[in-house]
This record gives structure tokens, sequence and C-alpha cells, in this order.
């Protein structure tokens, strides 16, 4: 994962958005996930876009993309203490078959 | 609830020894991804099976190996182990969609004492 990157922690309110970021590597990338990961849990997958699109909104999840600057981030609405976890993103570079990279990971902790 | 079933959820194993991590993807898919989780290395891919053959491999150790069954559930053998080999492995199942969504079952954690 040392080629996608991320911030390490983020810290909101309960109530405020949250925005976490991503760099990622490869820009034929076709498709772009956002992985959550709860203490001692698997990794949900949460939401993707695909590289022709700026913009994909889910209920409180809205995730945008910049192709030219190779940039991720998913903006939650409404943070709420559940919402505190371990956010992954993750690209399928070109040429590297189905696997998942992904970053190093960003912990969200929301405070009430 | 993924549908990606994965057993044994704990395993503490002496060093030099060799251990056998189950997968069960959800029903329909043909593919099973291997990722391994470390504090050092963080998410790794390890390898993937698609309908019983190997399809990519990742940076997996020789001492690691794995198999798809024609019931399409996945084995990844581990074998002459080594402290560093402690971390928390995954398996993930996906459709044969373009989007190529995957989705993770809940993990073994494997110690090596």
């Amino acid at each position: 994962g040392e080629d996608v990157e991320q911030s390490l922690f983020l810290s909101v309110r309960e109530g405020d958005s949250s925005v976490i970021n991503c760099t990622y590597t490869d820009s034929s990338s076709t498709y772009l996930y956002w992985y959550k990961q709860e203490p001692g849990a698997g990794l949900q997958l949460l939401t993707y876009i695909f590289s022709n699109m700026d913009m994909k909104q889910d209920q409180r999840l809205t995730v945008l993309l910049n192709k030219k600057d190779k940039h991720l981030s998913l903006r939650i609405a409404d943070t709420q203490t559940g919402d505190s976890a371990i956010y992954f993103c993750a690209e399928i570079p070109n040429n590297a078959g189905n696997m998942l990279t992904f970053g190093g990971g960003t912990r969200l902790m929301v405070k009430p | 609830d993924s549908g990606v079933t994965q057993t044994p959820k704990h395993l503490i194993t002496a060093t030099g020894q060799r251990v056998t991590l189950r997968c069960s993807p959800r029903s329909g898919d043909l593919s099973v991804y291997w990722y391994q989780q470390s504090l050092d290395q963080g998410l790794q891919f390890l390898i993937q099976y698609y309908n019983g053959e190997e399809r990519a491999k990742g940076n997996i150790l020789e001492r690691f190996s794995a198999q798809q069954f024609p019931d399409l559930h996945s084995e990844l053998n581990l074998s002459s182990l080594e402290l560093g080999d402690s971390a928390l492995y995954f398996c993930a199942s996906s459709a044969s969609g373009i989007s190529n969504e995957q989705f993770f079952g809940p993990g073994t954690r494997l110690t090596v004492l």
C-alpha cells in the first residue's frame, strides 16, 4: 500500500462533516474504492467510483475524484460516533489484474 | 455481513509449523482473493483464484500456497511459519462484473509464537 497515500488520523465532532483524502498512483485505474474497517472486523466496501466520474453521492457519503491530480476524497456528512473506524482507499492499477492496492488507512475518531 | 466466511477466526501456533486457512466466497462469486494485513506492511495482495485457476500473484512468499476447489472454497497454506508471519489474513470474493467489487470476510488472525 505504499504507493497509495492517506493521512494517518482525522478527528471530528459528532454532527460535523469528515473529509478523508487519498492520493493514488495510476491514472489509468478504472475504479477506485473506499473501504471501512471497524476494530476487530473485516473490510466493508463503502462505495466506489468509476474513473470517468467526478463525483458520486450515496446517502451521507460523497466521493470526489480529481483525475488530473490523482486525488480521491470521501466526505461523510453528519458524522456519527458509529463512523469511528479506519478508512482505506484502494485502486486496481492497470496491468495489475484485479488486485487491490490499498492506502495505509486513515483512522477517523468521532468525538461526542 | 458480506457473505464471505473464513475459518478459523483465531489461530495461535509456533514457529516452524504449518497452518491452513479456509475461505468460502459469496454464493455465485467465482473469484477469491487473499490479502495479508500487518502493522508494518499494511494490506497486501497475496494471490487470486478464478474458478479454480490461479489468476494473479502478488507478494506471496514461496512458503505460502493456495488453491481453490471445485466447490469454489479456497484454502491458504502457510508453512515454516516465522514470527513475522503473524498478521490478519483476509479472503475476498467478487463476481465477474467490470466494477470488480471485492467483498471481504472477517479475517483470520494468525499469531506465531
